[in-house]
């Protein structure tokens, strides 16, 4: 299996520009997660999807992001207009997402090689 | 307070050494625990998952977990150079991890 991929693995732009971040999950997977890491934030969960359809969405910093997954294999991250305070790698990660019980539990979550973001 | 608790380190520990890394979280709720290495500029990946109290074990790596104390650890035993990361600790519920900010760990050789 391939994996998770991203593109493009780095992206420099100026403040005001349009960004769009895209990622394939590995087959199969139901859930689909993007991360924003930064040194000083840490590791934040951004959105995540499961079978497509937006779960949860609380981490999206500000109406600037969006996101979006046409089909169970590509999800874009759209950042419109883009500032310097954007800049971070933004992960992409996958999940298998089993079923135990009747409630979903969180499995390994597979991540992406990331995509270093550049605001100028 | 934060939901993942770790200690941002460094922690510096001798080749062969054990190294303990730990983690305290708030949430009572958390169905599913884990630890995953972040090598610097690259992603994180799994080393360990926990579901249960208890210790479980994979060649040199020993996760605890106790839900009382709200308490996850990692040992690594025979600490080597290229175990040198950040070690993050996430914990999952309704579908989704929350991460700590991580420990970076040193093993000189």
């Amino acid at each position: 299996d391939a994996g998770v991929i991203q593109s493009p693995r780095h992206e420099v732009t100026e403040m005001g520009q349009e960004v769009t971040l895209r990622c394939k999950p590995i087959s199969g997977h139901n859930s689909l997660f993007w991360y924003r890491q930064t040194m000083m934030r840490g590791l934040e969960l951004l959105i995540y999807f499961n079978n497509n359809v937006p779960i949860d969405d609380s981490g999206m910093p500000e109406d600037r992001f969006s996101a979006k997954m046409p089909n169970a294999s590509f999800s874009t991250l759209k950042i419109q207009p883009s500032e310097p305070r954007d800049s971070a790698v933004y992960f992409c990660a996958s999940s298998p997402d089993r079923l135990a019980g009747g409630l979903s539990s969180t499995d390994t979550q597979y991540f992406g090689p990331g995509t270093r973001l550049t605001v100028l | 307070q934060k939901e993942v608790e770790q200690n941002s380190g460094p922690l510096s520990v001798p080749e062969g050494a054990i190294a303990s890394l730990n983690c305290t979280y708030s949430d009572r709720g958390s169905q599913s625990f884990f630890w995953y290495r972040q090598y610097s500029g690259k992603s994180p990946e799994l080393i360990m998952s926990i579901y249960s109290n208890g210790d479980k074990e994979d060649g040199r790596f020993t996760a605890q977990l106790n839900k009382a104390s709200q308490y996850v650890s990692l040992l690594i035993r025979d600490s080597q150079p290229s175990d040198s990361a950040t070690y993050l600790c996430a914990l999952g519920n309704a579908g989704k991890s929350t991460f700590g900010d991580g420990t970076t760990l040193t093993v000189k050789p």
